[in-house]
């Protein structure tokens, strides 16, 4: 079956703009997660989302940046007011249930913002 | 807090070569450990896992045992290919609901023929 998308894949952005990213999940998943990678680095926790519910928005890092999740499939990530620190590749995953499952990433979407 | 520290890259091996790229964690409880691939312009892509203490996970030739005594998940594998050439993060996450994954910086490997 296919697998989790974002859209776009590539996005740039002038500084003060914002920005909507798009994450469609595996059909049927409970559990989506946001997550942040800047280069070189490892993926960083954004949001979690159990069906529409938002339970943990604890890493992200200013209130620029706002999810919702409001059917409980398709997500969208935005970030208001892009600033330069916020160029980064930003993955979406998705997981069937809530514990012990394994998440399934999307391609991300690389924000580039000039 | 949860952590996960692995070895620095870059990792240069000639094809058939043995692999070991080192990983350790901190956590509190029992994690469930990970090994993600990220092959160059491709998504992450889970290569094996390992749940509880002395589980091996393996897949694709890959081998990584979950140590708790030296709160190691060490990856290995026999023989490189060419085509193992990508990014390898470490992750760990303690299973409760909707804990997100702990990542490691990752370690890039690349094998030449």
């Amino acid at each position: 079956g296919a697998g989790v998308s974002q859209s776009p894949r590539y996005k740039v952005a002038k500084r003060g703009q914002d920005v909507a990213l798009r994450c469609d999940p595996i059909s049927g998943h409970v559990s989506l997660f946001w997550y942040q990678q800047a280069l070189g680095q490892g993926p960083e926790f954004l949001t979690y989302f159990q069906n529409e519910a938002q339970l943990d928005k604890s890493g992200l890092p200013s209130d620029r940046f706002f999810a919702e999740r409001p059917e409980g499939s398709v997500s969208t990530l935005k970030i208001q007011r892009t600033q330069q620190e916020d160029s980064a590749v930003y993955l979406c995953a998705s997981s069937l249930g809530t514990v012990r499952e394994t998440q399934y990433f999307g391609p991300g979407t690389r924000l580039l913002v000039l | 807090g949860d952590s996960v520290t692995q070895m620095e890259g870059p990792v240069t091996l000639s094809e058939e070569a043995f692999l070991t790229i080192n990983c350790t964690y901190t956590a509190t409880g029992y994690p469930s450990l990970f090994w993600y691939v990220q092959y160059p312009g491709e998504g992450l892509q889970l290569l094996l896992k390992a749940t509880k203490a002395d589980d091996k996970g393996s897949n694709k030739g890959f081998e990584a045992t979950y140590r708790k005594e030296t709160t190691s998940f060490h990856l290995e594998k026999g023989s490189v290919q060419v085509s193992d050439s990508a990014v390898y993060f470490c992750a760990l996450s303690v299973n409760q609901a909707g804990t997100a994954l702990i990542f490691g910086k990752g370690t890039t490997l690349s094998v030449s023929s």
